[in-house]
């Protein structure tokens, strides 16, 4: 088991860029999710993809957020037009729908400063 | 809509003392629940879960949790905690009804233990 790998480990980047994360879930997984975690609080919800379907997206997900999981494997989540309050940890989880109701493999996530 | 609630944000304790963190959500359904841990500087980890059957669970290092469906709780204990338990602790449920599992997390407790 090689674990849900995120990348980059943590980015630095100017307001009003772009910005864009990737995601490799646990091979088999069919399902992948995408969390946020600022400072003080819980994981908390932004969007889920069983295979390379995009099934719900939290109203916490602005427009100026897009997921994609082309090939139902790897996922990226790109934010345009950074603000400050988009800094946060991004974290990216993955489960497998063979296991019944398997628990999600949380990766090491993405920290993003939006300065 | 769900919540979580986790009364102690800080704990200390010295090795060898019992724990017990605290955990109520407000969802009228069914539910899953589940705790996590984060070591410093790894990902979340699932420490144990609860879909139904026996309401005392058992998991990974010596953590339980009973789930007392009448109060809504979900309480973590350990008798005798170690060093190496210093971590934060997330509470987390979702919908009962399989498959999906959007998570809603608490803010986290932060477990500090002294040698």
């Amino acid at each position: 088991d090689t674990g849900v790998s995120q990348d980059p480990r943590h980015k630095i980047t100017k307001r009003g860029q772009n910005v864009t994360f990737r995601c490799d879930p646990i091979s088999e997984h069919n399902r992948l999710y995408w969390y946020r975690q600022t400072l003080g609080q819980g994981p908390e919800f932004l969007t889920y993809f069983q295979n390379e379907a995009q099934l719900e997206k939290s109203r916490l997900l602005s427009d100026r957020f897009s997921a994609e999981r082309p090939k139902g494997s790897f996922s990226t989540l790109e934010i345009q037009r950074t603000e400050q309050g988009d800094s946060a940890m991004y974290l990216c989880a993955s489960s497998s729908t063979e296991e019944g109701d398997s628990p999600l493999h949380f990766g090491n996530g993405t920290r993003l400063t939006v300065t | 809509a769900q919540s979580v609630s986790q009364h102690n944000h800080h704990v200390i304790l010295s090795e060898a003392a019992s724990l017990e963190l605290g955990c109520n959500y407000s969802y009228g359904g069914t539910v899953n629940l589940f705790w996590y841990v984060q070591y410093p500087g790894q990902h979340l980890q699932l420490l144990l879960k609860y879909f139904s059957g026996d309401p005392l669970v058992k998991g990974i290092k010596g953590f339980e949790a009973e789930f007392i469906k009448s109060k809504f709780s979900f309480n973590l204990r350990k008798p005798s905690v170690q060093w190496s338990d210093t971590a934060e602790y997330f509470c987390a449920v979702s919908p009962g009804f399989g498959g999906f599992q959007k998570l809603v997390f608490g803010t986290g407790t932060r477990l500090l233990v002294s040698p």
